[in-house]
């Protein structure tokens, strides 16, 4: 099984500001790797598919990088909407796995 | 308009059985594969389940051999049987279309005795 881990676990910042998020897969996922947003109360949502490509209706504040182990997020300046929970996932083979979220939070 | 709607959720005994349901529309469903994803209380994600469009199943090590995904074509419906289940198995259960773009509202499963 594929294991990835999300860093930071939190990460604090204010509106308008630009965050980063990290993901490390524990074997190559090639560019297998997709990024949803979670907020509260709410279905998470895929902004990111094959680490770089965003999905349909996301900004453009919002792209991925990477290939192989590393992977990263970057939301260019921070929306109300986007204080939340962000997760990884590698769907390069099964079973599919799931990093442990990172929470970025109004500082 | 793409929906998945959850449903069969509820309250079970350890060790008891509960079979969800996955109601879907605005797409042809027989042509996508279909993927359950849950989420314990103030936890993260975990995918479950795969049911390709062949057919072809896939589990996670945690549900193999207590869980069965099917689905039904005719009635655009989407199965999860669960049994055998523990406290751990307790969580919202979501319906998700392949490629994950997505998902439904999801179903709570509350395991206790």
């Amino acid at each position: 099984e594929i294991v990835l881990t999300q860093s930071p676990a939190t990460l604090s910042l204010s509106p308008g500001e630009r965050g980063t998020l990290s993901c490390r897969a524990s074997q190559s996922v090639g560019s297998s790797l997709a990024w949803y947003r979670q907020n509260p109360g709410q279905a998470p949502r895929l902004l990111i598919h094959d680490a770089s490509n965003r999905a349909t209706g996301i900004p453009g504040r919002f792209s991925g990088s990477g290939s192989g182990t590393d992977f990263t997020l970057t939301i260019s300046s921070l929306e109300p909407e986007d204080f939340a929970v962000y997760y990884c996932q590698q769907r390069y083979n099964w079973p599919l796995t799931f990093g442990g979220g990172t929470k970025v939070e109004i500082k | 308009e793409v929906q998945l709607v959850e449903s069969g959720g509820g309250l079970v005994q350890p060790g008891g059985s509960l079979r969800l349901s996955c109601a879907a529309s605005g797409f042809t469903f027989r042509d996508w594969g279909m993927d359950w994803v849950r989420q314990a209380p103030g936890k993260g994600l975990e995918w479950v389940s795969h049911i390709a469009a062949d057919g072809t199943m896939y589990y996670a090590d945690s549900v193999k051999g207590r869980f069965s995904i099917s689905r039904d074509n005719a009635k655009n419906s989407l199965h999860l049987q669960m049994n055998s289940l523990r406290d751990e198995d307790a969580a919202v259960y979501f319906c998700v279309r392949s490629g994950f773009e997505y998902w439904g509202q999801g179903t709570l499963v509350t395991v206790s005795s």
